[in-house]
């Protein structure tokens, strides 16, 4: 199984921050990565798809980059409503992973 | 636009079965495959398996395989996980989530096994 690791485990920032978040597979996963918001009590919610593709509904300031086995997320101006953990999750093979997730605090 | 409708929380007894549903809506149902994922505090979020409803062709990761079993009911666009043998490390939230690249996510059902 291709194993998912995300950095750091957890983060704190302000309100205005950019903020990065990091993936890293255990071996290339073609771009097949994407980034799901999970706040408490909620589904995880889609984000971004196929390593760059912003879903439908998800503001600007989010993004993403990456290739090979190594992702990143980027929230450009940390909003209050972005406190949450995101999770990485491959799915260019099975069975398709997930990363165990980044919490982000405000500061 | 799309909708996973999960059943309500489940408390159940160590050893027997219970049945989860997922109601599909605002989509064609038997065009996109249907996972269903575990998430706990300690394994975090973990694929269970995944079912084509328009054939009803099935694959489960190996973990879970004789544990879950998937099924589809095309009549109400709804797909359903049996979980069997239940022991407190099956107590966990469940979910469905749709096709391959897990795009929707249903609510999540809290199962809870105890005794």
């Amino acid at each position: 199984d291709i194993q998912m690791t995300q950095s750091p485990s957890v983060l704190s920032a302000s309100v205005g921050d950019r903020v990065t978040l990091n993936c890293k597979a255990s071996q290339n996963i073609n771009k097949y990565l994407n980034w799901y918001q999970q706040k408490l009590g909620e589904a995880p919610k889609l984000l971004i798809y196929n390593t760059n593709n912003l879903q439908t509904g998800i503001p600007s300031r989010f993004s993403g980059s990456g290739s090979g086995t190594d992702y990143t997320l980027t929230i450009s101006s940390l909003q209050p409503e972005d406190v949450a953990t995101y999770f990485c999750f491959q799915h260019n093979s099975w069975p398709h992973t997930f990363g165990a997730g980044t919490k982000l605090e405000l500061k | 636009q799309v909708q996973l409708q999960q059943s309500g929380a489940e408390l159940v007894k160590p050893g027997t079965s219970v049945k989860l549903s997922c109601k599909a809506s605002g989509y064609t149902f038997t065009s996109n495959h249907m996972n269903w994922i575990k998430q706990t505090t300690g394994q975090g979020l973990e694929w269970i398996g995944i079912i084509n409803p328009g054939s009803g062709g099935t694959s489960y990761n190996v973990k879970f395989k004789g544990k879950a079993t998937l099924t589809v009911d095309k009549s109400s666009s709804t797909a359903f996980m049996q979980l069997s043998s239940l022991t407190p490390e099956d107590s966990a939230v469940y979910y469905c989530a749709r096709r391959n690249d897990f795009d929707y996510w249903g609510q999540g059902v809290m199962v809870t096994v105890s005794s």
